[in-house]
């Protein structure tokens, strides 16, 4: 069950900025609970992006950023490049389901 | 480098049980968290459940009544077992390994390739 919901799919010009937002409540992101966000290239595995709101693991590329504001979080692409499509997934705690980690629905990034 | 390796059966029939093993290498099971997530054809990731190097457990509630997540530290090993699988359970299964920032704020910081799990007769 996807508790975190994000919109379908969003598309840039290469270079653009884009924005992926993450919308939750207070079980979860508004609870004060970090959020971390994924990558999924076409056919392989999730790949850690961004951890802790906003902290990016060593070799991504700094034009990847989270946010946090009440109970939604936001990833910015600053600069899309054609190798940035893929789809993207925010990820947190939820203390009201036992303690179960969440993702999001998913967005699909296109490059146009 | 940590690696993570799924392996198990690529079919299984309904209402029998799924069985799959992760393999750790390049790095210790112990003192760490590990996790199983799915993701069904085209669909986004669902945790299952974790499981801590000392054994302790925790379950998606949705899942609790059917899934076992076990471990051995000797074999740098963790595996899933689900119970009475139906259609809905096919799907790509990935272990994955927990890290930590600020407790209770888990993420998974390291992912196996995923194997792709059929349930058909």
């Amino acid at each position: 069950q996807s508790v975190l919901m994000q919109p379908p799919s969003v598309s840039g010009a290469p270079g653009q900025r884009v924005t992926i937002s993450c919308t939750g409540n207070s079980s979860n992101i508004g609870g004060g609970y970090d959020v971390h966000w994924y990558q999924q290239l076409p056919g392989k595995a999730p790949k850690l992006l961004i951890y802790g709101n906003n902290n990016r693991p060593s070799g991504v590329p700094d034009r990847f950023s989270g946010s946090n504001f009440g109970t939604s979080a936001s990833l910015v692409i600053t600069g899309l490049q054609a190798e940035d499509e893929a789809d993207y997934y925010c990820q947190s705690y939820d203390k009201s389901l036992s303690g179960s980690k969440v993702f999001g629905t998913g967005t699909k990034v296109t490059a146009l | 480098q940590v690696q993570l390796q799924e392996s198990g059966p690529g079919l299984v029939k309904p209402s029998e049980t799924l069985s799959l093993t992760c393999t750790v290498s390049g790095g210790f099971i112990s003192g760490y968290y590990w996790s199983w997530i799915r993701q069904s054809p085209g669909k986004g990731l669902e945790w299952i459940g974790y499981i801590y190097y000392r054994g302790s457990t925790h379950y998606n509630p949705s899942h609790k009544s059917r899934v076992t997540i076990s471990i051995d530290t000797s074999k740098n090993q963790l595996s899933l077992q689900l119970n009475s699988v139906t259609a809905a359970d096919t799907a790509i299964y990935y272990c994955a390994r927990e890290a930590v920032v600020t407790a209770p704020s888990y993420f998974f910081d390291y992912w196996g390739q995923g194997t792709l799990v059929t349930v058909s007769s």
